[in-house]
């Protein structure tokens, strides 16, 4: 299985401010005959289902706000929240879709400073 | 648009099976243009994949979980289901349906709310 390795395990920063979520695959999780990362970001407030962000560790999910961006590739990425807002307090977790079985990060708790 | 509906006991006692269906609406379990996934997190945990079912019934399980789990569907009522044998407490979790188009196969666009599973005597 690859692990899938998230950190921190939380932060809390100022509304407006940057916040940046890590995700370390075990393996790598680019494939070289299309250049694509499998991995993807989602987003749970409580009580509710995770909502997707991110996929191919870049590609922002239409209606997505573009403070939201993936970077990354191999096994390491990062998820940036650009101008914190007070509806982006949630868990964030990344995903790996590179092989069965599909896991996940732990989550980030992300929260204002 | 999909739409996704857990239902099921929301206690089941140590030992026994777990069951729950999944609803779907705004789109047919069986037109091959969507995966159908069982997913679960235990209270302030990660989240578990734990199988998905697709392409007339072609079926993925999470080996921790395979000895133990599964996934069928009704197309007369375009549902599908998870049984998960020989529960304990660990089995105890917030349990999801999801759905992934096939030309992302194993990203989760849609969701259920999800439905609480307690195990307990």
């Amino acid at each position: 299985d690859i692990v899938m390795t998230q950190s921190p395990d939380s932060l809390a920063v100022s509304l407006g401010e940057r916040a940046t979520v890590n995700c370390k695959s075990s393996q790598s999780i680019l494939n070289s005959f299309n250049n694509k990362n499998y991995l993807a970001w989602y987003q749970q407030k409580p009580g509710q289902p995770p909502k997707l962000l991110v996929y191919w560790a870049s590609t922002r999910e239409s209606g997505v706000p573009d403070r939201f961006s993936g970077s990354g590739s191999g096994t390491d990425f990062t998820l940036t929240i650009n101008s914190l807002q007070a509806e982006d307090v949630a868990v964030y977790s990344c995903q790996q879709y590179y092989s069965v079985p599909l896991t996940f990060g732990g989550g980030t708790k992300v929260e204002i400073k | 648009q999909v739409q996704l509906q857990e239902s099921g006991p929301g206690l089941v006692k140590p030992s026994q099976t777990l069951s729950l269906t999944c609803t779907v609406s705004g789109g047919s379990i069986t037109s091959g243009t969507y995966y159908w996934s069982w997913i679960r997190q235990p209270a302030g945990k990660g989240l578990e994949w734990i199988g998905r079912i697709y392409t007339s019934g072609s079926i993925d399980y999470n080996p921790s979980l395979k000895s133990r789990v599964t996934i069928s569907e009704d197309t007369s009522k375009n549902q599908f289901s998870l049984r998960l044998g020989s529960v304990t407490a660990a089995d105890t979790a917030v349990y999801y349906c999801a759905s992934s188009i096939a030309a992302r196969p194993a990203v989760f666009d849609y969701w259920g709310q999800g439905t609480l599973v307690t195990v307990s005597s």
